[in-house]
């Protein structure tokens, strides 16, 4: 069945640090890949999508790129905030009748100033 | 576009009582989903609806649970009777697609039962 690992946490990193989250997934067929973020208190929210290899998804700063070849994506941001202190959550649907996300069990973030 | 809407935000009750926790999906979106977090076990997926029709429900824990969407934009989690081991945030979403694109999540309501 689908699966989707990602590193455990929790990640503590200073401000404007480097970002690297991993996530590797076992799918059937061609799945649509999924970053979410939720912050205290919150909902998660979509934070970036890819749905073919080698789609680069990106948003707020962070940026994934599917790779089918090593079945990963891994969320990068080049100088993380203080305001990205969140959990963050890989997912994936693999497509056709597939309404399901299957879902990491995320990543906890610290940002420190 | 105000979102998926749950109420309440808050719940404590006491072991025993029936709880009902709502949701309202973004309008035009046609699947619907309750997930629940907990700290130990993270988000599961409890049952989802496409065309307000139950899809899949073998997330469900109990009998206990229960869900129904009378309706394209109302959806009700009911658990009765509650137990402690309930507590959790509970979470609806919904999608236009079959989720290819991704889901649009509500704030959840946290439930705690005493």
């Amino acid at each position: 069945g689908d699966s989707v690992t990602q590193m455990e946490g929790p990640v503590t990193l200073s401000e404007e640090a480097f970002l690297t989250i991993n996530c590797t997934y076992t799918a059937t067929g061609y799945p649509s890949l999924f970053w979410y973020v939720q912050y205290p208190g919150e909902g998660l929210q979509l934070l970036l999508k890819a749905t073919k290899a080698d789609d680069k998804g990106s948003n707020k700063g962070f940026e994934a790129t599917y790779r089918k070849e090593t079945t990963s994506f891994h969320l990068e941001k080049g100088s993380v905030q203080v305001s990205d202190s969140a959990v963050y959550f890989c997912a994936l649907n693999s497509g056709g009748s597939n309404y399901k996300l299957t879902f990491g069990k995320g990543t906890l973030l610290t940002v420190n100033p | 576009d105000a979102g998926v809407i749950q109420s309440p935000r808050h719940e404590v009750t006491e072991m025993g009582q029936e709880v009902t926790l709502r949701c309202k999906p973004i309008s035009g979106h046609n699947s619907l989903f309750w997930y629940r977090q907990t700290m130990m076990r993270g988000l599961e997926l409890l049952i989802y609806f496409n065309n307000n029709v139950p899809i899949d429900d073998s997330g469900m824990p109990e009998d206990r649970f229960s869900a129904k969407m009378p309706n394209a934009s109302f959806s009700t989690l009911k658990i009765q009777p509650s137990e402690p081991r309930d507590s959790a945030v509970y979470f609806c979403a919904s999608s236009r697609t079959r989720g290819q694109h991704g889901y649009t999540f509500g704030s959840g309501t946290r439930l705690t039962v005493v």
